[in-house]
């Protein structure tokens, strides 16, 4: 069965902190991204990456950056959290070439205080 | 510009009636067009696309170019359809989401 996983469900913070969320997929996909799910604004894409090393911004960076130094991870960090910040996280994985075939963690809930 | 609207944020539907989710896109170029799901604290997932003309679950969904739309319909819905439903556009190298819209099937 095919897997993402995020390492936290839930997640409170503070404002200023840094914040790291991490997904992992087992799939050997080269496609992986990172979404934002609000109620009334639906998904919105923050970054995304299509191989190691390799990141493509998003329509909503500001305030995010990524890290993909593994093809099976895929970071989201948060320099400084900030309380329009709190949101669901989602991270999925897709195959080379198929970037509509996308496959989704659970997410992670993030307050931030 | 390249959009997806889904133009009903909340659609309330008695069980065995009919379903329609609307979704309409705005692309140049030869669409892709995918609907996704949410049921209750699970993952989201594909439900169907259009390049397939498939049924899933007796959802069905016909592109119409003309109209550039995609909705989704279900003849008769049941209690478990229950979800979010998001309509999707592929452009090349990423998926545009529409705002989705929470179906809540009546007893």
């Amino acid at each position: 069965d095919v897997k993402v996983t995020q390492s936290s469900r839930y997640l409170v913070k503070r404002t200023g902190e840094k914040v790291f969320l991490e997904c992992v997929q087992d799939m050997d996909h080269e496609n992986m991204f990172w979404y934002r799910q609000d109620p009334g604004l639906g998904l919105r894409l923050i970054y995304f990456s299509y191989d190691v090393k390799m990141k493509e911004k998003g329509d909503i960076p500001e305030g995010y950056s990524v890290s993909r130094e593994k093809k099976e991870r895929f970071s989201l960090i948060l320099e400084s959290a900030s309380t329009n910040q709190t949101s669901m996280y989602l991270c999925a994985s897709s195959p080379l070439g198929r970037p509509n075939e996308q496959f989704f963690g659970p997410g992670t809930r993030l307050t931030v205080l | 510009a390249q959009r997806v609207t889904q133009p009903e944020k909340l659609l309330s539907v008695f069980k065995g009636a009919p379903v329609e989710l609307k979704c309409n896109y705005s692309y140049s170029g030869s669409p892709e067009l995918f609907w996704y799901v949410q049921y209750s604290r699970q993952r989201l997932q594909l439900l169907l696309r259009h390049i397939s003309r498939e049924s899933i679950k007796g959802f069905t969904a016909d592109l119409n170019k003309g109209e550039t739309s995609f909705h989704l319909k279900k003849p008769f819905a049941q209690e478990e359809d229950s979800a979010m439903y998001y309509c999707a556009l592929n452009p090349g190298d990423k998926i545009i989401f529409g705002k989705g819209t929470r179906l809540h099937i009546l007893p």
